[in-house]
């Protein structure tokens, strides 16, 4: 079946400039994540959404950092004022949630340049 | 919060032999540990995990060992191949929803 999906698949900005990535994750997967991932580093949680729970927004870098997701499925992660150190290959994963850890499926990313 | 340490950072080996990556992780509550495998421009992509009732699993040539009371868990891969170069990352997860990552360990197959 379909996986994770993302776009764009890249993504060059003027510093300043605000930006829009977009995850679809897997059909009936209730869990999605954002994760940021620095070259040649981890993966840096960023936020996560859970059904209809609240998210958890802890691992923002900064309030120009937000994301939604609409109707329980697809989320856009939002970067106001873009600055270099933005730069990064932005991830998405879902699970299918099921009351304990389950496999997070990763999209292709979105790989964000900020001149 | 949880805490994961990977070592080593970079793996070289010959064609053939095996590799060994070593996580340890700080939170006695994490109960599951996933073993991604990332290769240059693509997504992550789970090669094996464990969870906390089971001390070793193996898929292959790809095995993975936990050791609850020392808090550390390993990804052994045997009779390495070129295809298994790749950046691997290890993760320690609990009964929340978060998976904490380690750094990653560049693993180069040398033909």
């Amino acid at each position: 079946g379909a996986g994770v999906s993302q776009s764009p698949s890249n993504k060059v900005t003027e510093k300043g400039k605000d930006v829009e990535l977009r995850c679809d994750p897997i059909s009936g997967h209730t869990a999605l994540y954002w994760y940021r991932q620095s070259l040649g580093q981890g993966l840096e949680f960023l936020i996560y959404f859970q059904g209809n729970s609240a998210p958890d927004k802890s691992g923002l870098p900064s309030d120009r950092f937000s994301a939604e997701r609409t109707g329980g499925s697809v989320s856009t992660l939002t970067i106001q004022r873009t600055q270099q150190e933005d730069s990064a290959v932005y991830l998405c994963a879902s699970s299918p949630w099921e009351g304990g850890q389950e496999t997070q499926y990763f999209g292709p990313g979105t790989r964000l340049l900020v001149l | 919060g949880e805490n994961v340490e990977q070592h080593p950072s970079t793996l070289s080996v010959q064609e053939g032999d095996s590799a060994v990556i070593k996580c340890t992780y700080s939170d006695s509550a994490s109960n599951y540990f996933p073993w991604y495998k990332q290769e240059l421009g693509k997504r992550p992509q789970l090669i094996i995990d464990i969870r906390s009732n089971v001390g070793e699993k193996k898929d292959q040539r790809i095995a993975v060992t936990l050791n609850k009371t020392a808090k550390h868990f390993s990804l052994h891969i045997t009779e390495t191949q070129p295809e298994d170069s790749a950046v691997y990352f290890c993760a320690g997860g609990g009964s929340n929803y978060k998976l904490t990552f380690g750094k990653g360990t560049l693993l180069t197959v040398n033909p």
